[in-house]
């Protein structure tokens, strides 16, 4: 069945550093969101991209769809400490209905 | 402008008892799913539904495990003969219908969960 891989499970960075989580599926996707979870809270969408090769930034944010529509990536210039919490991608097959979702990642900031 | 709610936020269940969780979508969304995360872990899909309609419960056990969304009324999760390994959170989330049938347009809005302890 589907699957979604998402790499580093952690990451320790220092207040003003650059972060990048990857997300690899191992089918072709339609679409694929990125969410935020702090500690205790729920996911909260923040993007969707639906295009090959999309790119879309949100502010210090930048979200990339692979070529291929298998493969995405977040990345946050000059953390802080806001930032902190579980970055989750999370892709729909074509085809398919249910959306599956990455381990996450999570960030933890030093100020 | 209510967001997706979902309660009872918190449910201490001993082993054996039954336990309902209800989800209501945000307003104009027809479509919810259930996931499951356990502390540390990632959100495990359960089961996604439309109004009175059932279209993937793959990630549900066969067993002991049910969902509904019925034409009036939240959706419910039910656990009957709850044990210790079902403790965790339940998260539903909800999305928009796009139009072409059976499909949502992909952003989910979730709930704030609800977090089962079973003794």
């Amino acid at each position: 069945g589907q699957q979604v891989m998402q790499i580093p499970q952690y990451q320790h960075v220092q207040e003003g550093e650059d972060f990048t989580t990857y997300c690899n599926s191992s089918t072709t996707l339609s679409n694929i969101q990125w969410y935020k979870q702090r500690p205790g809270g729920h996911p909260v969408f923040l993007i969707q991209l639906v295009k090959s090769g999309e790119v879309k930034k949100q502010k210090r944010l930048t979200f990339q769809f692979g070529e291929a529509k298998k493969n995405s990536s977040l990345h946050i210039t000059a953390t802080q400490t806001t930032d902190v919490g579980t970055y989750f991608c999370a892709g729909r097959g074509t085809g398919g209905f249910k959306t599956i979702f990455g381990a996450g990642t999570r960030l933890f900031v030093k100020a | 402008n209510a967001g997706v709610m979902q309660n009872p936020r918190h449910l201490v269940r001993r082993r054996g008892q039954e336990a309902r969780l209800r989800c209501s979508p945000m307003k104009g969304h027809s479509h919810v799913y259930w996931y499951r995360q356990l502390p540390e872990e990632g959100l495990k899909f359960m089961v996604y539904l439309q109004k009175e309609n059932i279209i993937d419960e793959s990630g549900m056990p066969k067993e002991r495990f049910s969902a509904e969304f019925p034409k009036e009324g939240p959706s419910i999760l039910r656990i009957q003969q709850v044990v210790r390994g079902d403790s965790a959170a339940y998260f539903c989330a909800s999305s928009r219908a796009n139009g072409y049938g059976s499909t949502n347009t992909g952003e989910l809005f979730f709930g704030e969960g609800s977090r089962l302890t079973v003794l």
